[in-house]
């Protein structure tokens, strides 16, 4: 079956433009996930979603970032004012369901770069 | 603050050898440990679990130890194989909640 999809796979942007990326779970999953790995780093938290509702958000670094998941399926990252600071790689995962033992798959990703 | 520490940047290894990836951690509400795989311009693939109740998990080629008392985990790979050499990181997690802390990778070569 089908993967997590990220679109766009590459981003690039001039400080203060608006992004938004896109994430397509694994059908039936109904935990969601979007995680940022800067360059040397591992990934870290951003936002979980169970079904439609942000059940945790405290990893979205300040008001400019913001996730939306409005049929508990896909999911989009907005990202306002983007500063150079903001380039990553965004990743989204999925799970059948929330909880810290439910395996959490991952999609490949969406490389942002900020000019 | 690195709740989760993976000390070693990078390791090589020879084809056939045991690949032996180690891993720290400071929050002692973890209970649940995970190791994923990631190759360059692919998402992190999941490898291996375990739980705090136990102190040892195997899946063919690879197992993962965890020592609680020292806050430690490792991952063996043995025998290496070419295709094992991509980034690996250490995961973890509390009970009650579904966020992972990685770690910063260890960049895994097997040399054929």
């Amino acid at each position: 079956g089908a993967g997590v999809s990220q679109t766009p796979s590459n981003k690039v942007t001039e400080k203060g433009k608006y992004v938004e990326l896109r994430c397509d779970p694994i059908s039936g999953h109904t935990a969601l996930y979007w995680y940022r790995q800067s360059l040397g780093q591992g990934p870290e938290f951003l936002i979980y979603f169970q079904g439609t509702g942000a059940a945790d958000d405290s990893g979205l670094p300040n008001d400019r970032f913001f996730a939306v998941r409005p049929e508990g399926s896909v999911s989009t990252l907005k990202i306002q004012r983007t500063e150079r600071g903001d380039s990553a790689v965004y990743l989204c995962a999925s799970s059948s369901q929330g909880g810290s033992y439910n395996e959490q798959f991952f999609g490949p990703g969406t490389r942002l770069t900020v000019l | 603050d690195q709740q989760v520490k993976q000390n070693s940047p990078s390791l090589s290894v020879q084809e056939g050898r045991i690949s032996i990836l180690n891993c720290d951690y400071t929050n002692s509400m973890f209970d649940y440990f995970l190791w994923y795989k990631k190759y360059p311009a692919e998402g992190p693939t999941f490898l291996i679990s375990i739980s705090s109740i136990k102190d040892k998990n195997e899946d063919g080629r690879f197992t993962v130890f965890l020592n609680k008392s020292a806050k430690h985990l490792s991952l063996h790979i043995v025998p290496s194989q070419p295709g094992d050499s991509a980034v690996y990181f250490c995961a973890a997690s509390g009970s009650g909640t579904y966020k992972y802390i990685f770690g910063t990778g260890t960049r895994l070569k097997v040399l054929a």
